[in-house]
């Protein structure tokens, strides 16, 4: 069974500045069955990225994914007041078909 | 304006049961494959359950969890998606959340539009 652990579990960041969230795998993923999300409280979850770094329509290019194999990686380049949420990796295809990292917590510092 | 607006949600008991619905509009229903994705109380994510297009085969697939008390469905013509449920447990507790993926064989362009989920609580 293929486990996502993301790290850190909580980033304390500013407006402005960059923001590295890592997701790894137990196992290898395919580029092309990576994705990421954002969800902000009492909202669902928004899909930010999806194989790998390819985004989802409307999201801005301050966000970018990169990685392969287990070690993939999302970056806020500089960070907006609306970007401090929960962010999830994602796998597909591995036992379970579909597998969510634990999250990572971007709080304003 | 693309939707997806799930219903169905309450309280039941243990080992009861209870079907939720995802009415879709703003998009070619039939074309996606549907997931349900659930998140228990102050957790993380948990995919439940996905169900291909007709044209991919309809073919469903579960998590260990839940395989063999949730079945996935849906209407086409109707343009809902369907999770039953049943022998509900304690831990069944969660927003339920029903996503639509475009995908095929060696391909997706990951769970793209979300409902604003039902609240299924379990308890006695």
């Amino acid at each position: 069974e293929i486990v996502l652990t993301q790290s850190p579990g909580t980033l304390s960041l500013s407006p402005g500045e960059r923001a590295t969230l890592s997701c790894r795998a137990s196992q290898s993923v395919s580029s092309s069955y990576l994705a990421w999300f954002q969800q902000k409280p009492g909202q669902a979850p928004r899909l930010l990225i999806f194989g790998t770094s390819s985004r989802a329509t409307g999201i801005p290019d301050r966000f970018s994914g990169s990685g392969s194999g287990t070690d993939f990686t999302l970056t806020i380049s500089r960070l907006e007041p609306e970007d401090f949420a929960v962010y999830y990796c994602q796998q597909y295809g591995s036992s379970p078909l579909y597998t969510f990292g634990q999250g990572t917590k971007l709080e304003i510092k | 304006e693309v939707q997806l607006v799930e219903s169905g949600g309450g309280l039941v008991k243990p080992g009861g049961s209870l079907r939720l619905s995802c009415a879709a509009s703003g998009f070619t229903f039939s074309r996606p494959w549907m997931s349900w994705v659930r998140q228990a109380p102050g957790k993380g994510l948990e995919w439940v359950g996905r169900i291909k297009s007709k044209t991919d085969g309809g073919t469903t697939d579960y998590a260990a969890p839940v395989k063999g008390r949730f079945t996935i469905s849906r209407d086409d013509s109707k343009n809902t998606l369907y999770l039953q449920m049943n022998s509900l447990k304690t831990e069944d507790t969660a927003v339920y959340y029903c996503t639509t993926e475009m995908a095929g064989f060696g391909w997706t362009e990951g769970m793209d539009v979300w409902g604003q989920g039902t609240t299924v609580t379990v308890s006695s």
